[in-house]
């Protein structure tokens, strides 16, 4: 079964430090991967993806995430971690033979807090 | 340009009730997508609406759940007979349609009480 697990349901990390939020899935075949973030009281934004090419892609507010075929990983990193980063993070991933239907299997989400 | 709307924004009604929230999707695009999240859980996968496809309703947890999207733009989520475990927040998204993946804009929800 098609399935995204976030191991970590709360991270938490000094502002200025390096951060990273876990994803791991499992689906057949090279997966779409996702993250989208949730700031408090705010709906959710799209952060990044991974479709194909190469394995490091950059997105918004300094993000970045590394697609890891063989440990079916795509964790989402940050250099220098800010206190505006504190939200929720969701991993999604896409089966690439799901043909035209783009539903997305979702992560249970990680919680972030930046710590001044 | 104007994105995902939801409304209402609060719902709170009383168990037995029917509600009907709505979503307005960004304009041009054709995929729309209805998902649910309670307190503290991630995404639950409700009903997705792509083009003038019939719309995959794996998501729904029971017949008491309907949506439908009316000329392809605006849809409605109806739930019958609510239920206290029906509380949650409900949220929509849309993305464009095509042969490639676009990411899914989401709207800003409706929250759902059922007393």
């Amino acid at each position: 079964a098609q399935s995204v697990a976030q191991p970590e349901d709360q991270v938490n990390v000094a502002e200025g430090n390096p951060l990273t939020v876990k994803c791991t899935y499992s689906v057949s075949g090279n997966p779409y991967l996702f993250w989208y973030v949730q700031y408090p009281n705010r709906g959710l934004q799209f952060l990044l993806k991974y479709i194909t090419g190469d394995n490091l892609v950059k997105g918004s507010y300094g993000f970045e995430a590394e697609f890891n075929k063989s440990q079916t990983s795509f964790h989402l990193k940050k250099p220098s971690a800010l206190v505006s980063d504190s939200a929720l993070y969701f991993c999604a991933v896409r089966a690439p033979n799901a043909g035209n239907n783009r539903k997305l299997i979702w992560g249970l989400g990680t919680s972030l807090a930046v710590n001044p | 340009g104007a994105g995902v709307s939801q409304s209402p924004s609060n719902k709170v009604t009383e168990k037995g009730k029917d509600v009907e929230l709505r979503c307005d999707p960004i304009s041009g695009h054709t995929a729309l997508y209805w998902y649910r999240q309670s307190l503290g859980q991630g995404l639950e996968f409700l009903i997705y609406f792509q083009g003038n496809s019939a719309p995959d309703k794996s998501g729904l947890p029971s017949d008491r759940f309907s949506a439908e999207r009316t000329g392809g733009s605006v849809s409605t989520l109806t739930i019958q007979r609510t239920q206290q475990e029906d509380s949650a927040v409900y949220l929509c998204a849309s993305s464009l349609g095509g042969t490639r993946y676009n990411e899914q804009f989401f709207g800003p929800g409706t929250r759902l009480t059922v007393l």
